[in-house]
């Protein structure tokens, strides 16, 4: 059974970094792209950019690439988001997804929460 | 970058009926392929989001043959036939053929 599980969300301050993981199991993690999108309180969905399966590419949302940062560790079948400097606008729920060759996200983590609030 | 409206932010069925989701691209969805990458998605309460529909038309394995997926260059539907009360839900389109990848706004099935 495929899973992606996301942890590292919580309550952060406006300024402050933070960094989320997603640990996947039950397909070959180092064969997929990976992307991280995020769903606001108001349930829009933002694309924030993936990695290329073995690490050496990655895409951002332009709005987005300043700030975050996206990376895996293939041996640990574990993709991370590093977002720094963070805004009350980050306030989301943040899923991590694979893309397989067809280029659609074909599995999604439960998502996990950030709120950015002082 | 590429722009996904979904007209509709909530539609209302009864169970049993038809009823389609719309998507319009900014610009054409076909690549060189000769596929389009727009793929749809589903998102219920306490589940994980679920992929629907891929290269516009193409179901994903599991998905009840009441779901299908239609549409060409930019206009592009979800149609789910013989709505089931579990089809309550989020419905997204996606598209995928240039990067920033962007979804649509989203439509919410209800029951009427």
């Amino acid at each position: 059974e495929v899973q992606l599980v996301e942890s590292g969300g919580g309550l952060v301050q406006p300024g402050a970094s933070l960094k989320l993981s997603c640990v996947a199991s039950g397909f070959t993690f180092s064969d997929y792209w990976m992307s991280w999108v995020r769903q606001t309180p108001g349930k829009t969905m933002e694309w924030i950019g993936d990695i290329k399966y073995d690490g050496s590419y990655t895409n951002y949302a332009p709005s987005l690439k300043n700030r975050f940062t996206i990376s895996r560790d293939n041996a640990k079948s574990t993709l991370y988001l590093q977002m720094s400097n963070v805004r009350s606008e980050d306030t989301a729920t943040y899923y991590c997804t694979s893309s397989g060759k067809y280029r659609f996200f074909d599995y999604w983590g439960q998502g996990v929460m950030v709120t950015v609030s002082s | 970058q590429i722009t996904l409206t979904q007209q509709a932010e909530s539609l209302w069925v009864s169970p049993g009926e038809k009823v389609s989701i719309t998507c319009r691209a900014s610009q054409s969805l076909l690549y060189t392929d000769g596929k389009h990458y727009l793929s749809w998605y589903q998102q219920r309460p306490g589940q994980t989001t679920k992929a629907l529909i891929y290269h516009a038309s193409i179901r994903t394995d599991g998905v009840p043959t009441r779901f299908i997926g239609s549409g060409s260059g930019t206009e592009f539907t979800l149609s789910i036939e013989d709505v089931q009360p579990e089809d309550i839900a989020l419905y997204y389109c996606l598209q995928t053929l240039k990067k920033p990848s962007t979804f649509g706004g989203g439509t919410k099935l209800e029951l009427k």
